[in-house]
């Protein structure tokens, strides 16, 4: 089976900054990569699949890139309301495995 | 609008049967592999199951395999997963989602329903 690790697991930064989360698979997937976001206490939400094809209605200040073991999501100018941890997601073959989780929080 | 609407979470003891239910709306049910992606508390997402856009292929984590379920009714548009010998580690938020596109590769999810909360009790 895949493993999905993020790194960190947890962020705190100000508003308007760049944040980057890093996701490595055990082995190559292509770019049979997702991003989820779930802020506290709701639904997880799709952002990006295809490692960089952002979901409709996302925001264009998130971002996506990689292929094989190694993505990136990238949030331009973080707001208030990017509070959330994000999730990496395996998709290339089962199990679809999901990363840990990192949890961005507002310095 | 594509709505998913789950249903049957509550409390049992273990080694007890739960049926989950997910009411799917707003696209062509048949179109689309259906999965269960569950969360325990204050824990990250897991994948449960998944059934193919045929109905014929099923897939399943392998803490579940071999105990639960998936399957649906096309005539009223449900998935369902039908949990036995549960555990107290299957304590969750069960939800019900929704492949993302209907000839892309993989198995990402671009709805998810509300969820619904299966405790167990040892």
């Amino acid at each position: 089976d895949i493993q999905m690790t993020q790194s960190p697991s947890s962020l705190s930064a100000s508003v308007g900054d760049r944040v980057s989360i890093t996701c490595r698979a055990s082995q190559g997937i292509s770019n049979y990569l997702a991003w989820y976001q779930q802020k506290p206490g709701k639904v997880p939400s799709l952002l990006i699949y295809a490692a960089s094809t952002l979901q409709s209605g996302v925001p264009s200040r998130f971002s996506g890139s990689g292929s094989g073991t190694d993505f990136t999501l990238t949030i331009s100018s973080l707001q208030p309301e990017d509070v959330a941890t994000y999730y990496c997601q395996n998709y290339n073959s089962a199990p679809w495995t999901f990363g840990p989780g990192t949890r961005v929080e507002i310095k | 609008e594509v709505q998913l609407l789950e249903s049957g979470g509550g409390l049992e003891q273990s080694g007890g049967s739960l049926r989950l239910s997910c009411a799917a709306s707003g696209f062509t049910f048949t179109s689309y592999a259906m999965s269960w992606v569950r969360q325990a508390p204050g824990k990250g997402l897991e994948w449960v199951s998944t059934l193919s856009t045929s109905g014929a292929t099923t897939y399943y984590a392998d803490s579940v395999k071999g105990r639960f379920t998936i399957s649906r009714d096309t005539s009223k548009n449900t998935l369902y997963l039908q949990m036995n010998s549960l555990r107290a580690e299957d304590t969750a938020v069960y939800y019900c989602a929704k492949k993302g596109g209907t000839t892309t590769p993989g198995n990402y999810f671009d709805y998810w329903g509300q969820g619904t909360l299966v405790t167990v009790s040892s």
